[in-house]
C-alpha cells in the first residue's frame, strides 16, 4: 500500500516557539493532503485540507495564521505551529490522497506528538 | 449534537466471541463511510469501507443504513490481535472529502 511518512515523530518545545511538521508521500503523488489533530481521549479532528499549489482550506475554528500549511510539491506538505502554547499539545496526523477522484482512500502518516512546555 | 457518535466502551470480549459495534452520523450529506482501526498512540488504519448493500471481509462485516444514518461492524471469531479502538468515519459531504471521525469504540479481547 501507499506509504506516508511524518517527521518528527515527537517534539517537545518551549512555549512561544514555532514547530514545523513534515508530511511526505513516499511512493505516490499526493494531490491532496489533510491535517488532523487528536487530543487525549478525543476523536481525530480535521484541521485543514491542502491541495498542491493552492492555499489550504481550514476548518471552522482553526486559526490559519497560527497553523501555517504549505503544500508546495506533490509529495510534501508542512504544518507549522507558530508561537506554540501548551494548549497546542496534541497528536498531529497527516493523510494523503492520490489523484483527484473524490473519496479516494486517504493514507495516514504515523503522526507527530507535540508537547509544549 | 456530535457528528459521529459511538459507544466508547470498553467492550471486554472473550477470544472467539462475536462482537458488534454501531455508530450514528448526523450529516445526511455524507457520501462515504468507513471503519478504521487505531492502536494505542498510532495512526488510524483503514479496516474497510461500508456500503449500503453490506460488505464482508473475512471475519469482518459492515453494514450501512442511510435512512437511519447508522453504521455497524461485526467481528466474528475474535482474535487477541483484534484488540484496538475502532473508529467510525464518514466523509464531510458537500463535495469535501475530509474525514469526520467518531471517538472510537475500545475493544479488548481476553484470552
Amino acid at each position: 500500500g501507499a506509504v506516508v511518512s511524518q517527521h518528527p515523530s515527537w517534539v517537545i518545545c518551549k512555549s512561544g516557539t514555532s514547530v514545523k511538521i513534515e508530511c511526505r508521500s513516499l511512493d505516490f503523488q499526493a494531490t491532496t493532503m489533510f491535517w488532523y489533530r487528536q487530543f487525549p481521549k478525543q476523536s481525530l479532528m480535521l484541521m485543514a485540507t491542502s491541495n498542491e499549489g493552492s492555499k489550504a482550506t481550514y476548518e471552522q475554528g482553526v486559526e490559519k495564521d497560527k497553523f501555517l500549511i504549505n503544500h508546495a510539491s506533490l509529495t510534501l506538505s508542512t504544518l507549522t505551529v507558530t508561537s506554540a502554547h501548551p494548549e497546542d499539545s496534541s497528536f498531529y496526523i497527516c493523510s494523503a490522497k492520490e489523484g483527484t477522484i473524490l473519496y479516494n482512500e486517504q493514507f495516514f502518516g504515523p503522526g507527530t506528538r507535540l508537547t509544549v512546555l | 449534537r456530535k457528528e459521529v457518535e459511538q459507544d466508547p466502551g470498553p467492550f471486554n470480549v472473550p477470544e472467539g466471541a462475536t462482537v458488534a459495534f454501531n455508530c450514528t452520523y448526523s450529516n445526511s450529506a455524507s457520501q462515504s463511510f468507513f471503519w478504521y482501526r487505531q492502536d494505542c498512540r498510532k495512526e488510524p488504519k483503514l479496516l474497510m469501507s461500508v456500503y449500503s448493500s453490506g460488505n464482508e471481509d473475512g471475519r469482518f462485516t459492515a453494514q450501512l443504513n442511510r435512512a437511519s444514518q447508522y453504521i455497524s461492524l461485526l467481528i466474528r471469531d475474535s482474535k487477541l490481535s483484534d484488540s484496538a479502538t475502532y473508529l467510525c468515519v464518514v466523509t464531510a459531504g458537500g463535495g469535501a472529502d475530509g474525514l469526520t471521525f467518531g471517538k472510537g469504540t475500545h475493544l479488548i479481547i481476553q484470552p
